[in-house]
């Protein structure tokens, strides 16, 4: 069975400051990992992958398998950034996706 | 790129009655379609994938017979909640990938249904 865990419901930092969304999985084969977000209003869109090993809006994420984590890091938030932020993990034969609950960040002024 | 499209966007139905919900993949051809279910400040869970001209397959307690899916074409989904009851109230998702290098699922706008 796959797991997503998010450990954190909500999430509050200033602007500028760096930010850590927490994601932690569990699957008995080798993961495929992802971030979506979720602005206000909009729908669920990619942010990044794990294979891609690239920064997307300022945003990365390393996969530690010794740790099994995927945490999302910003260095410097902005308040643009404030959405709901969801952790996934890609498996099984049809390339399902299971998601985390979700982390809610707002980035405050 | 890669544009999904849910209708309708939102519904209101009687209980007993049945409500369809179609998905599109505008501009690209899935290979694979997706649905979800969304309950207020709560995860995506995925209720069942549907592969174009094949029978679709449900999560472990998603009642097939209640949540018909049909994936005629490989740009069009259907997902018809049949025998609606207020519990089946909520935000109902779809997704749609194609086999290629990301194997990237794109997702709908979604589909909020009230059953009265």
């Amino acid at each position: 069975a796959q797991r997503v865990t998010q450990p954190e419901k909500l999430l509050s930092v200033f602007k500028g400051a760096p930010v850590e969304l927490k994601c932690n999985y569990s699957y008995s084969g080798s993961p495929e990992l992802f971030w979506y977000v979720q602005y206000s209003r909009q729908r669920l869109q990619l942010l990044l992958r794990h294979i891609s090993r690239e920064s997307i809006k300022g945003f990365t994420a390393d996969l530690n398998k010794g740790e099994t984590s995927f945490h999302l890091k910003k260095p410097f938030a902005q308040e643009e950034d404030s959405a709901m932020y969801y952790c996934a993990l890609m498996g099984g034969s049809a390339r399902q996706l299971t998601f985390g609950s979700g982390t809610q960040l707002t980035v405050l002024p | 790129g890669a544009v999904v499209s849910q209708h309708p966007s939102r519904v209101i139905c009687k209980s007993g009655t049945s409500v369809k919900i179609e998905c599109r993949s505008l501009d690209f051809q899935a290979t694979t379609m997706f649905w979800y279910r969304q309950f207020p400040k709560q995860s995506l869970m995925l209720m069942a994938t549907s592969n174009e001209g094949s029978k679709a397959t449900y999560e472990q307690g998603v009642e097939k017979d209640k949540f018909l899916i049909n994936h005629a074409s490989l740009t069009l989904s259907t997902l018809t909640v049949t025998s609606a009851h207020p519990e089946d109230s909520s935000f109902y998702i779809c997704s749609a990938s194609y086999l290629g290098l990301t194997d990237t699922q794109y997702f709908g706008p979604g589909t909020r249904l009230t059953v009265l």
